[in-house]
């Protein structure tokens, strides 16, 4: 089953601070974070694994509670090139994307 | 050392024919994915090869087939093509049984169906 992500959509101006959110309905045992470019390949940003683990990625982190199937990811002090749509995924045997959220930021 | 790479990169087919698309994973990768990604969607996992065989298959109707080659490449096979099944077909390779690592993923091949 696929996680649902929130917002769908999500418009910053460089250096404002954003946060996606990704849920399951199932028991998660690790959720993947990635960044697709408009006309590219989906890129890996980070996994994050359970017991609550924190990871980051230049000023791009995220947090993963394992008892509320959820997980976050936060971006701070948005650059441009943040701009991008970005996907959870939640892995049990096969990876399975949310819907996307779509971030814009702009000058 | 050579990512991903998907052939062809854009692809044209009429309803009802037939379609192969080719996917070289990573270097050292055995395990290779296939997603579909419709505009403005997330990838939809088709199916996964392993070991030259098909290990876990999301909800796709049997038209769409693949195959996994000693040297770890695959090939996504689509019949009866369906105005529907015009998208952006995805490779990813993996390492099998390993949560804690990435997927790569190719450029895609954007199929048209006219």
């Amino acid at each position: 089953q696929q996680p649902v992500q929130s917002p769908q959509a999500v418009i910053l101006r460089e250096g404002e601070d954003a946060v996606i959110n990704c849920s399951s309905s199932k028991a998660l045992y690790s959720v993947h974070w990635y960044r697709q470019k408009h006309g590219e390949a989906p890129v890996f940003l980070m996994i994050l694994l359970k017991g609550g683990e924190q990871k980051g990625h230049e000023k791009i982190s995220a947090s993963f509670n394992e008892k509320k199937q959820q997980s976050s990811l936060y971006l701070t002090a948005s650059q441009l090139s943040y701009s991008g749509t970005y996907f959870c995924g939640t892995y049990d045997y096969k990876l399975s994307f949310g819907a996307g959220t779509t971030v814009t930021v702009r000058a | 050392d050579a990512g991903v790479t998907q052939s062809p990169t854009h692809l044209i087919k009429t309803r009802g024919q037939q379609v192969t698309l080719r996917c070289s994973p990573k270097s050292g990768h055995d395990t290779v994915s296939w997603y579909q990604q419709a505009l403005g969607q997330g990838p939809q996992f088709i199916f996964q090869y392993y070991e030259e065989e098909e290990r876990q298959r999301g909800n796709f109707p049997d038209r769409f087939s693949g195959h996994q080659f000693p040297n770890y490449s695959s090939e996504l096979n689509v019949n009866a093509l369906l105005l529907g099944d015009s998208a952006l077909y995805l490779c990813a390779s993996s390492l099998t049984g390993r949560i804690n690592t990435e997927a790569f993923f190719g450029q895609g091949t954007r199929l048209t169906v006219v």
